[in-house]
């Protein structure tokens, strides 16, 4: 069964360091990749999706991420942290082309951000 | 523009009763979709539904299920809950390869 791996179920980094939050999916098909972000008490926020164009996407609050096919990648980075970063992240893949209601979630990363 | 609205945001059933969440789409998406998210499970996919049909369902006991009306707002129960059906039931709508989550709605089950 196709599956997402978040390496590192909780990740702390110090305020102005460099975010890396993992993320491996399992097939050797390309799916479409997603990371979202979750405050507490609240819902998901898309943070950026990669849809086989450009291999390094662009997300907001300064996010981006890469997809490595030989790698079945799709590793978030941020360079800079702050505070407000700190959330629980998900990684979520999609296998069904134009039904893109059918989301397999990682078990999710919670960033914490030291000052 | 609205985003995805989830009502109730809090409930609490007893164990035995049955629920209904409701979720209303951003305007003019025909796709939406039901999670479950709990502690231990993490996110899961309930079903998904497009144009008032369901286009994909996930490994649910058939204690939980969903509808869509005409105007693309879904509408999800659950039938006699258990303890293990408390949860954050989040509800997403797509249009194209974009999805777009809603708060959520906590469900307690005592």
């Amino acid at each position: 069964a196709q599956s997402v791996t978040q390496l590192g179920s909780h990740v702390s980094v110090s305020e102005g360091a460099l975010v890396l939050l993992r993320c491996n999916y399992s097939s050797s098909v390309p799916p479409y990749l997603f990371w979202y972000v979750q405050y507490p008490n609240q819902g998901l926020q898309l943070l950026l999706k990669y849809t086989s164009a450009a291999t390094l996407v662009k997300g907001i609050n300064g996010f981006e991420a890469e997809f490595k096919k030989s790698e079945t990648s799709f590793h978030l980075t941020k360079p800079s942290a702050h505070m407000s970063d700190a959330a629980e992240y998900f990684c979520a893949v999609s296998y069904d082309g134009g039904s893109q209601g059918n989301l397999i979630f990682g078990k999710g990363t919670k960033l914490s951000v030291k000052p | 523009k609205a985003g995805v609205t989830q009502t109730p945001r809090y409930l609490i059933k007893t164990r035995g009763q049955q629920v209904t969440l409701s979720c209303s789409p951003i305007s003019g998406h025909r796709s939406v979709s039901w999670y479950q998210q709990t502690p231990g499970q993490g996110l899961q996919f309930l079903f998904e539904y497009f144009s008032e049909t369901q286009r994909n369902k996930g490994n649910f006991p058939g204690r939980f299920s969903g509808r869509q009306f005409s105007n693309s707002r879904s509408e999800m129960n659950v039938s006699t809950l258990e303890l293990g059906d408390s949860a954050l039931y989040l509800c997403a709508s797509s249009l194209g390869n974009t999805i777009y989550f809603g708060e959520g709605s906590w469900l307690t089950v005592v």
